[in-house]
C-alpha cells in the first residue's frame, strides 16, 4: 500500500549503542512527524519537518537525539548512546501541510537492554 | 514534551450505549481539534477534527464538541461497539506552524 513505511518494526540495542529509525511517509505529503510513546502513554512530539522550511526540534529530549529529511521524503531518527529510559514506540506521521489528518506508520519498538 | 491534557484515563460503557470522552486544551491558538483512535499495536488513526470557529460537527456514529469558553473538547460515540474498544486521543494544530499536539489519551472498554 502507499502508507506511511517504518523500519525496523523490532530494534533491540544494548545501552550505549546508536540507533536509526526510518520512515517512509506517504509521496506528496510535506509534513512529517516523530513522536515517542511510552508504554500506555500518550504521543510525546519530538520533531515537526515541514516542507523546506527549518524542522521544529522542541520536543528532542537531548542532544543525543538528531532527525533529518532528506529530499523532503525519507527521514532518518538518530539516538546516539542510547539508554534504557529511551526505550519506547517511536511513531512517525505524514501529512499534507496544515491538514489535521496525519496517516501514521505502525512504529518502531525500541528496547535498551 | 508538549501535550494536550485529558479528563478521564479510562471509561468503561456497556455495548450499545453512548460513550463521551473528554479533553482540556490550553492553546487558544489552535486552528484544528481532532479525535484520534488508537488500537494496540497501530498508530494512531483519524477519526473526525472541528476548526476552531465551529461547535460541533457529526460524522458516522461520532460527534465533537468544542466549548472555546471553558477549553474544552468531547467526543461523543452513540451505539459503542466492541470495535470501538481502543485509546482515544485528542489532537489540536494551528494552521500557521503545522504542529500536531496530542494528549494523554482515553482508554475505551466497551463490555459485552
Amino acid at each position: 500500500g502507499a502508507g506511511v513505511s517504518q523500519s525496523p518494526s523490532n530494534k533491540v540495542t544494548e545501552k550505549g549503542k546508536d540507533v536509526e529509525l526510518r520512515c517512509d511517509p506517504i509521496s506528496g505529503h510535506t509534513a512529517l512527524y516523530w513522536y515517542r510513546q511510552s508504554l500506555g502513554q500518550g504521543l510525546e512530539f519530538l520533531i515537526y519537518f515541514q516542507g523546506n522550511s527549518a524542522p521544529d526540534k522542541s520536543g528532542l529530549p537531548s542532544d543525543r537525539f538528531s532527525a533529518e529529511r532528506t529530499g523532503g521524503s525519507v527521514s532518518t531518527l538518530t539516538i546516539q548512546r542510547t539508554q534504557q529510559e529511551d526505550s519506547a514506540v517511536y511513531l512517525c506521521a505524514s501529512s499534507t501541510q496544515g491538514y489535521s489528518e496525519a496517516f501514521f506508520g505502525q512504529g518502531t519498538r525500541l528496547t535498551v537492554v | 514534551g508538549e501535550s494536550v491534557g485529558l479528563h478521564l484515563p479510562t471509561l468503561s460503557v456497556q455495548e450499545g450505549d453512548n460513550s463521551i470522552i473528554n479533553c482540556a486544551y490550553s492553546n487558544s491558538a489552535s486552528d484544528y481539534f481532532i479525535w484520534y483512535k488508537q488500537e494496540s499495536g497501530k498508530g494512531p488513526q483519524f477519526i473526525i477534527d472541528i476548526r476552531s470557529n465551529m461547535d460541533k460537527r457529526q460524522g458516522q456514529r461520532v460527534t465533537v464538541l468544542l466549548n472555546k469558553t471553558v477549553k474544552h473538547l468531547s467526543l461523543q460515540i452513540a451505539a459503542t461497539q466492541p470495535g470501538d474498544s481502543a485509546v482515544y486521543f485528542c489532537a489540536e494544530i494551528s494552521s500557521n506552524t503545522g504542529k500536531l499536539i496530542f494528549g494523554q489519551g482515553t482508554t475505551l472498554q466497551v463490555k459485552p
